[in-house]
């Protein structure tokens, strides 16, 4: 059992590119969350999909950010027009449904210069 | 809605010495109560979880974590730590109504001296 994988673990993106962050569940973990840790505001709930289906995107923000899940093996967290703001640690986590423990990932560190 | 509160943002303990890290809670309903540890530059690694039964409960490394529900608390507890104990350590509740998602608290970092 490899684990969560989230790919890249850093990225470095100049202010207004796009950022694209991947994550690859356990094998066999029917929901994916999304969250987001920063010093600030702590961890954060973004996004959650349920075999495959989106769920729950109350935490995303509403603009420039979207989620998708186009297999049960990966899904993505896209940034469009980075903003300084956005720099954080992304965390991928993953579960069995109706399981509440959720395994993390081992996080992707986006900075905006 | 539910939250977690961490009042110690940092805890400093000898080696050796017992540790109890605070967390309380706020939610009306049946909460599913858990701990996590983050060591540096890795994701959040489970170390124990409460969904029923025996208030207290036990986890990885020797850790054990009590619910109290008077008090809407499930204080971390263990009785002698060690240098590689040291790093944040989460609370963080779920609540069957809004699916699995986890509401944390800010974390309080470990620090233990040797």
């Amino acid at each position: 059992n490899a684990g969560v994988i989230q790919t890249p673990r850093h990225k470095v993106t100049g202010k207004g590119q796009e950022a694209t962050l991947w994550c690859e569940p356990i094998s066999g973990h029917s929901a994916v969350f999304w969250y987001r840790q920063t010093i600030v505001q702590g961890l954060e709930f973004l996004t959650y999909f349920r075999n495959q289906a989106p769920i729950d995107d109350s935490g995303m923000p509403k603009e420039r950010f979207s989620a998708q899940m186009p297999n049960q093996s990966h899904s993505t967290l896209k940034i469009q027009s980075t903003q300084p703001q956005d720099s954080a640690v992304y965390l991928c986590a993953s579960s069995l449904w109706g399981v509440y423990e959720q395994y993390f990932g081992p996080g992707t560190r986006l900075t905006v210069l | 809605a539910q939250s977690v509160t961490q009042p110690d943002a940092r805890v400093t303990v000898s080696e050796g010495a017992s540790l109890q890290l605070r967390c309380k809670y706020s939610y009306s309903g049946t909460p599913y109560l858990f701990w996590y540890v983050q060591y540096p530059r890795q994701g959040l690694q489970l170390l124990l979880k409460y969904y029923s039964g025996d208030p207290v409960v036990q986890g990885v490394n020797g850790f054990e974590a009590e619910f109290i529900k008077s008090n809407s608390s499930f204080h971390l507890r263990k009785a002698s730590v060690h240098w590689s104990d040291s790093a944040v350590y989460f609370c963080a509740v779920s609540a069957m109504t809004n699916y699995n998602v986890l509401y944390f608290g800010s974390g309080t970092k470990l620090t233990v001296e040797p």
